[in-house]
C-alpha cells in the first residue's frame, strides 16, 4: 500500500529558498505531484514527475526525485509571501486513478 | 475556462441528519474524485465515478455514498451524520485519456455537524 509522508511546517524569510520533503512508500512506477492549498481555498496542481524523471523545473519551482530513497522534494526559489500556503504532495501508481495525498506542510513566508 | 465548482460552500447540519454535497467538472472531464480533509487528517480519498459509475472507494462506511449524472456532474450524500464528519470537502475532475490524469480541485463545501 502507499503512504506518503511530510514534514509538517516549514518557515522562510521573504527572498530565500524554500525545500519542502516528502517520502512515498509504493515501489511500483508511479506519478508524483504537488499540490498547493491557500487559506479557505481548494488545491492548485502546481507541477508532477514522473518516477523514470530526476527532476522537474518549471520557472521558480524545482522538483527533485531520489527514487532510490523514494524521497521527493519541491525547491521554491525567492519565495514570496505570497508563496504562503500548506503544500501536499501526493501519489498516484501508474494503473490507478486515485491520488493518496501526505498531510501537508505548512509554509510560511515572513518578510 | 470554468474550473471545478461546488455547492454549497458552507453547510450546517445536526447529528443524524443526511448532507447533499453537489461538483460540477470541467467541461469535458468525465471523471470525478470525492475527498474527506479533516483536521488532522489530510486528504482521504472517498469515491471516484468515471461515465457515470462507481469506480473506485475509499475505506469510508456505506452512508458516504453519491452518483454521477449524465452530464458528468456528481453528488455526494452523507447519511446519518456524525460530529467526525465535519470537513471539507472537495472534489476533482480529471480528463480522460490522459496517462497523467492530473486532478483539478474545486474549493470545497464545508460540512459543519453540530
Amino acid at each position: 500500500g502507499e503512504d506518503v509522508e511530510q514534514s509538517l511546517f516549514l518557515s522562510v524569510r521573504e527572498g530565500d529558498s524554500s525545500v519542502i520533503n516528502c517520502t512515498y512508500t509504493d515501489s511500483s512506477s508511479t506519478y508524483l505531484y504537488w499540490y498547493k492549498q491557500e487559506p479557505g481555498a481548494g488545491l492548485q496542481l502546481l507541477t508532477y514527475i514522473f518516477s523514470n524523471m530526476d527532476m522537474k523545473q518549471d520557472q521558480r519551482l524545482t522538483v527533485l526525485l531520489n527514487k532510490k530513497d523514494k524521497h521527493l522534494s519541491l525547491r521554491i526559489a525567492d519565495t514570496q509571501t505570497g508563496d504562503s500556503a500548506i503544500y501536499f504532495c501526493a501519489e498516484r501508481p501508474t494503473g490507478y486513478s486515485t491520488l493518496t495525498f501526505g498531510k501537508g506542510t505548512m509554509l510560511l513566508v515572513s518578510p | 475556462e470554468a474550473g471545478v465548482t461546488q455547492s454549497p460552500t458552507h453547510l450546517i447540519k445536526t447529528r443524524g441528519q443526511q448532507a447533499t454535497l453537489r461538483c460540477s467538472p470541467i467541461s469535458g472531464h468525465t471523471s470525478v474524485y470525492w475527498y474527506q480533509q479533516a483536521l488532522g487528517l489530510g486528504l482521504q480519498f472517498l469515491l471516484w465515478y468515471d461515465e457515470g459509475e462507481e469506480r473506485n472507494r475509499g475505506n469510508f462506511p456505506p452512508r458516504f455514498s453519491g452518483r454521477q449524472f449524465p452530464n458528468y456532474s456528481s453528488e455526494l450524500n452523507v447519511n446519518a451524520l456524525e460530529l467526525e464528519d465535519s470537513a471539507l470537502y472537495l472534489c476533482a475532475s480529471s480528463p480522460t485519456g490522459t496517462s497523467t490524469l492530473e486532478q483539478f480541485f474545486g474549493p470545497g463545501t464545508r460540512l459543519t455537524v453540530l
